[in-house]
């Protein structure tokens, strides 16, 4: 079984509607995070979190909300979805920071388009 | 302009040939640089992480970073087809931000 897992992998929705995407992880990892990927633009950071009770804005959070319900879950919410939320969207998860540097594991991505 | 800027490409070589790609970036407070590896619909992978400056090799990569002229390269010898993917590379400053440049796609054509 993969070590991180998104749900949906694929989403087709309207302008308006409520979304959430789901990242579950096996690793044991306290950081988690979420990202969009976009044709031009790479990766962008929306939302990141160290622990439970840890939620980090990052570049680009407008629009999303995030929700740590566990160690393993981390789930990302667009509250009110609009065309230009049409991205591909990751989870990645990490153990380590600082001396070391910073590993991140990437789930398989949800593809969400909004009409 | 962004934090870290990487030529998009594509790029297509023959099999065996070197492969370099490359990123700058602007901000001196950087101090780890990785490179992943992004097969089409999946996720990045992690293919090499460094701190300093200098090459760093694993296998048929090396990874170089120059702090100084705030550039780095990947390098892939004996290219093969299987290594025909989306290549970002990336870089932490402060606490865990990690920024990434937008990856070069190569195609390695038998």
């Amino acid at each position: 079984d993969a070590d991180v897992t998104q749900t949906p992998r694929n989403r087709i929705t309207k302008t308006g509607k409520r979304i959430m995407l789901e990242c579950s992880q096996t690793k044991g990892h306290d950081r988690m995070y979420w990202y969009r990927q976009d044709p031009g633009l790479g990766l962008q950071l929306i939302y990141y979190s160290f622990d439970v009770k840890d939620i980090n804005k990052g570049e680009i959070s407008d629009g999303y909300s995030v929700s740590r319900q566990a160690q393993a879950k981390f789930s990302l919410s667009l509250e009110s979805a609009i065309p230009n939320q049409t991205a591909l969207y990751f989870c990645a998860t990490s153990d380590r920071a600082g001396t070391s540097g910073d590993t991140q594991y990437f789930g398989p991505g949800t593809r969400l388009t909004v009409l | 302009q962004k934090e870290v800027e990487q030529d998009p490409g594509p790029l297509s070589v023959p099999e065996g040939a070197i492969v370099s790609l490359n990123c700058t970036y602007s901000n001196s407070a950087f101090q780890y640089f990785m490179w992943y590896r992004q097969y089409s619909r999946k996720g990045p992978e992690l293919l090499m992480y460094t701190y300093s400056s200098g090459n760093k090799e694993d296998g048929r990569f090396t990874a170089q970073v120059d702090k100084s002229s705030k550039y780095i390269s990947l390098f892939i010898r004996d290219s093969q087809p299987s290594d025909s993917a989306t290549y970002l590379c990336a870089m932490i400053k402060g606490a865990n931000n990690l920024f990434f440049g937008t990856g070069t796609r190569l195609t390695v054509i038998p």
